[in-house]
């Protein structure tokens, strides 16, 4: 079957970083998705990881391990427009991108 | 602004009733995929074109149906409404549907069901 857990709420702190994790169970892996989305709005692309290691892109990193079906997205330097529900997508052999639930995330002053 | 666009923006209806939303892709993007979000839920996969063929589908009802047309705009159709169908309702592109290429969305269709 097909599984991607995340936390549901983070709480972070202005200039922090915050780790949102993500751990996956999907019959085939054809690379992890990153999507930001503000309440109401479309998502928006962050990364992408197929390979296992550290992609970054300046202040959003992200992690992958395939062997252990987990990857994360670092945050740095928190600033308050962070404050958004972040989506992990799995890709399957097939096209299709299966989504997490999504975490929500909230920056304060 | 991602290129895709969505209409309409709001739509309230009726049990019952049918609706089509329209989706039309980023200039060059072949491929058009369809999303539920439902209040509290995640992303729910409906189904996917690639360059006018049905490539995947997902967790998509019987009353639901998709299709793309030849200037690649698509059209997503749902029929025998029902309260549970309230919903953000996205689309989405991509130049192709494998490899590193992002799929860009749209801005949803929010569906009232009343």
């Amino acid at each position: 079957g097909q599984n991607i857990d995340q936390p549901t709420e983070m709480t972070a702190t202005e200039g922090a970083i915050v780790q949102i994790n993500c751990t996956y169970q999907t019959s085939g892996f054809n690379g992890l998705f990153w999507y930001q989305q503000h309440a109401g709005e479309a998502p928006t692309f962050l990364s992408y990881n197929v390979l296992d290691g550290l992609e970054e892109k300046g202040r959003f990193s992200s992690f992958l391990s395939r062997s252990k079906g987990y990857s994360y997205l670092l945050l740095k330097e928190l600033q308050m427009k962070d404050s958004a529900s972040y989506l992990c997508a799995v890709r399957e052999d097939t096209d299709k991108l299966i989504f997490g639930t999504g975490t929500r995330l909230q920056v304060f002053p | 602004d991602s290129g895709v666009t969505q209409t309409p923006k709001h739509l309230i209806t009726a049990t019952g009733q049918r609706v089509t939303l329209r989706c039309s892709p980023r200039s060059g993007d072949l491929s058009v995929y369809w999303y539920q979000q439902s209040l509290d839920q995640g992303l729910q996969f409906l189904i996917q074109y690639y360059n006018g063929e049905e490539r995947a589908k997902g967790n998509i009802l019987e009353r639901f149906s998709a299709q793309q047309f030849p200037d690649l705009h698509s059209e997503l159709n749902l029929s025998s409404l029902e309260l549970g169908d309230s919903a953000l309702y996205f689309c989405a592109s991509s130049e192709e549907p494998q490899g590193s290429y992002e799929q860009y969305f749209g801005p949803g269709t929010r569906l009232t069901v009343t």
